[in-house]
């Protein structure tokens, strides 16, 4: 049963490192979604993408943030230059064709990353 | 912007004790509600979700809902919880008519069930 799958599930980068997110979607889901999860805090969403591109990024911050699901391969959420506020729980969801932005969704198990 | 407000942040109970979790949203228009639940050390999964028809809902394990759309609440129940109950519970809206962002999350709700 492959569910959403992400790794790493555990990341530790120190200030000023990058952090790469991969995010595999169900078997046949083209809609991936991105999630943050702050402490104490619900999930806020990031970013909403269909294979090559970017539907809504209006939750995405606006510099060192970006992601991208290309034709092939798992999406990517790439944190540049990474602040300890950027330590959090990311989750990916992806949900079925024809059912983009409402519906639904999938979760994987997220990535945890910490920045010392 | 859509809001989702769950109005406990802890909750606490013993078994076979009932439960209700409340949720309220802000946004006036069609909406799509949903809950979720993330066991210790899993991932989200589904609870239940409103789309239209019977305003309450039933889901997995004993849980339902009910849609009042003059409060804008979609509260979660279950009569007697149980110890595997114990979980982080996240209320969820889509404006479905309103576009492609995803759900908004209401903060979460962590339940203890107590044997």
């Amino acid at each position: 049963n492959a569910g959403v799958m992400q790794n790493p599930r555990h990341l530790v980068r120190r200030r000023g490192q990058e952090a790469r997110l991969r995010c595999s979607p169900v078997k046949g889901h083209s809609h991936v979604y991105w999630y943050r999860q702050l402490p104490e805090e619900g999930l806020k969403f990031m970013v909403y993408l269909q294979k090559e591109n970017i539907i809504d990024e209006s939750g995405m911050p606006k510099e060192r943030f970006s992601a991208e699901f290309p034709k092939e391969g798992p999406s990517i959420l790439r944190i540049q230059q990474v602040v300890r506020g950027d330590s959090a729980a990311y989750f990916c969801a992806s949900s079925p064709p024809g059912t983009g932005g409402t519906g639904e969704l999938f979760f994987g198990e997220g990535s945890r990353l910490t920045v010392l | 912007a859509q809001s989702v407000s769950q109005h406990n942040h802890h909750v606490i109970l013993s078994e076979a004790a009932s439960l209700e979790l409340g949720c309220n949203y802000s946004y006036g228009g069609t909406v799509n509600l949903f809950w979720y639940v993330q066991y210790p050390g899993q991932h989200l999964q589904l609870l239940l979700k409103y789309f239209s028809g019977d305003p309450l809902v039933k889901g997995i394990k004993g849980f339902e809902a009910e849609f009042i759309k003059s409060k804008f609440s979609f509260n979660l129940r279950k009569p007697s919880v149980q110890w595997s109950d114990t979980a982080e519970y996240f209320c969820a809206v889509d404006n479905s008519g309103g576009g492609a962002d995803g759900l908004t999350f209401g903060k979460g709700t962590h339940l203890i069930i107590q044997p």
